[in-house]
């Protein structure tokens, strides 16, 4: 499986745009990019996916490079909701197995 | 939807016991995660399985533990006999896998606390 890399955590203003990065750089052809979020030890929440193409939801936007090697996962407009730990994982092959790293930890701050 | 259910949320239980956690998935979900998260190691990944079969359980601690799916709308984790270092919060999560890809996103239980006294 592909491994990833994420800053530790980040701070971001509310109601400014949090802006994560994620390195995979031995990302290969067939595998995915997810984006999860986990709150205070609640389960972790899908938040958005892609393999190519850049893609938006109501939660968010993914941008993913077109050497695939990184993406960014972009939330328009953070709330202090969105405080939260951010996964960024890849996979789809070898029967879809999903290995989450240590994510980055996003404080939304007033 | 009802989403991925565990039971029970909580469970107390003294060193030697059997400890029997439980997950019912998404109904239509035919892949299904179990998750073990502590401070320490984060989320590891323990088993999972595609239809009912186990695919992978090199995340499985020891022999202590045990994963079974006996149908598509239930799943159990035992671990016998338990340990201290066993407290973690386990998960479940399940997907609707289809075609070679399985690229379906994971869909989360709210977990089970395990303590371990």
């Amino acid at each position: 499986d592909a491994k990833t890399t994420q800053p530790p955590s980040m701070d971001c203003a509310e109601g400014r745009a949090a802006n994560l990065p994620c390195n995979h750089s031995t990302i290969s052809g067939n595998e995915y990019v997810y984006w999860y979020r986990q709150i205070h030890s609640q389960g972790p929440q899908y938040i958005i996916h892609g393999l190519k193409n850049n893609e938006t939801n109501e939660m968010a936007s993914l941008i993913i490079t077109e050497d695939r090697k990184s993406s960014t996962l972009i939330l328009p407009h953070a709330t202090l909701r969105d405080t939260a730990v951010y996964y960024c994982i890849v996979g789809g092959n070898q029967g879809g197995k999903l290995i989450f790293g240590q994510g980055t930890e996003l404080s939304v701050k007033p | 939807d009802a989403g991925v259910i565990q039971s029970p949320r909580h469970e107390v239980t003294e060193m030697g016991q059997e400890v029997t956690l439980r997950c019912k998935p998404i109904s239509g979900h035919n892949s299904l995660f179990w998750y073990r998260q502590t401070m320490m190691r984060g989320l590891e990944l323990l088993i999972y399985f595609n239809n009912n079969v186990p695919i992978d359980d090199s995340g499985m601690p020891e022999d202590r533990f045990s994963a079974k799916m006996p149908n598509a709308s239930f799943s159990t984790l035992k671990i016998q006999p338990s340990e201290p270092r066993d407290s973690a919060v386990y998960f479940c999560a399940s997907r609707r896998a289809a075609g070679s890809s399985y690229n379906s996103p994971l869909h989360f239980g709210n977990g089970t606390r395990l303590t371990v006294t």
